[in-house]
């Protein structure tokens, strides 16, 4: 099974700054099939990036998605108050499995 | 609009049983894989199980294996979670999610608001 860990686990910033959240893979995940999640308190999981960089529809160009192989990262340009909520990545290169969670909360 | 609603969560014993709903409307619900996914507040997610648009391809996650089981009907458009022999730990917030494609291994593009399970005696 591919374990995922993602860094750090809480991200203390201010709206307006830049958010960098890293999700490590135990092994290389093929074809770059990774996806970021954002959950908000109270709220089901909404798909904001798939295929590691592909933004998913409606989502704004501050959310962007690099990264390969091992190392993947969600970056977000300039926090909005409703960004601040945990970010889940997902690998689907090798069966499902998600990382445990980056929760990025105002300073 | 996609639309997932689940039902059927509620407070059971240890050892005792629960059927998860989840009723799909604004897609062509049996071209798609679908999901049940789990959240224990303060812990991460974890895919319960998947199934196939034809319910040929099922993965459970090995938590569970043998105590649950998933299948859907095409013709009603919703998606079942059989849960047994539940334990504590199986106490969680139950998301149905729909795949992007017709098998349970890709990225999930929509998901339910959820069903809440709580085992306890």
């Amino acid at each position: 099974e591919v374990v995922l860990t993602q860094s750090p686990g809480t991200l203390s910033l201010s709206p307006g700054e830049r958010a960098t959240l890293s999700c490590r893979a135990s092994q290389s995940i093929s074809n770059r099939y990774l996806a970021w999640y954002q959950q908000r308190p109270g709220q089901a999981p909404r798909l904001l990036i798939y295929g590691a960089s592909s933004r998913a529809t409606g989502i704004p160009d501050r959310f962007s998605g690099s990264g390969s192989g091992t190392d993947f990262t969600l970056t977000i340009s300039r926090l909005d108050p409703g960004d601040f909520a945990v970010y889940y990545c997902q690998q689907y290169g090798s069966s499902v499995t998600f990382g445990p969670g980056t929760k990025v909360d105002i300073k | 609009e996609v639309q997932l609603v689940e039902s059927g969560g509620g407070l059971v014993q240890p050892g005792g049983s629960l059927r998860l709903s989840c009723a799909a409307s604004g897609f062509a619900f049996d071209d798609y894989a679908m999901h049940w996914v789990r959240h224990v507040p303060g812990k991460g997610l974890e895919r319960v199980s998947g199934l196939s648009w034809n319910s040929v391809t099922i993965d459970y996650a090995d938590s569970v294996k043998g105590r649950f089981t998933i299948s859907r009907d095409n013709v009603k458009n919703i998606l079942y979670l059989e849960m047994n022999s539940l334990r504590a730990e199986d106490t969680a917030l139950y998301y149905c999610a729909k795949d992007y494609r017709e098998l349970p291994r890709y990225y999930l593009d929509h998901w339910g608001q959820g069903t809440l399970v709580t085992v306890s005696s």
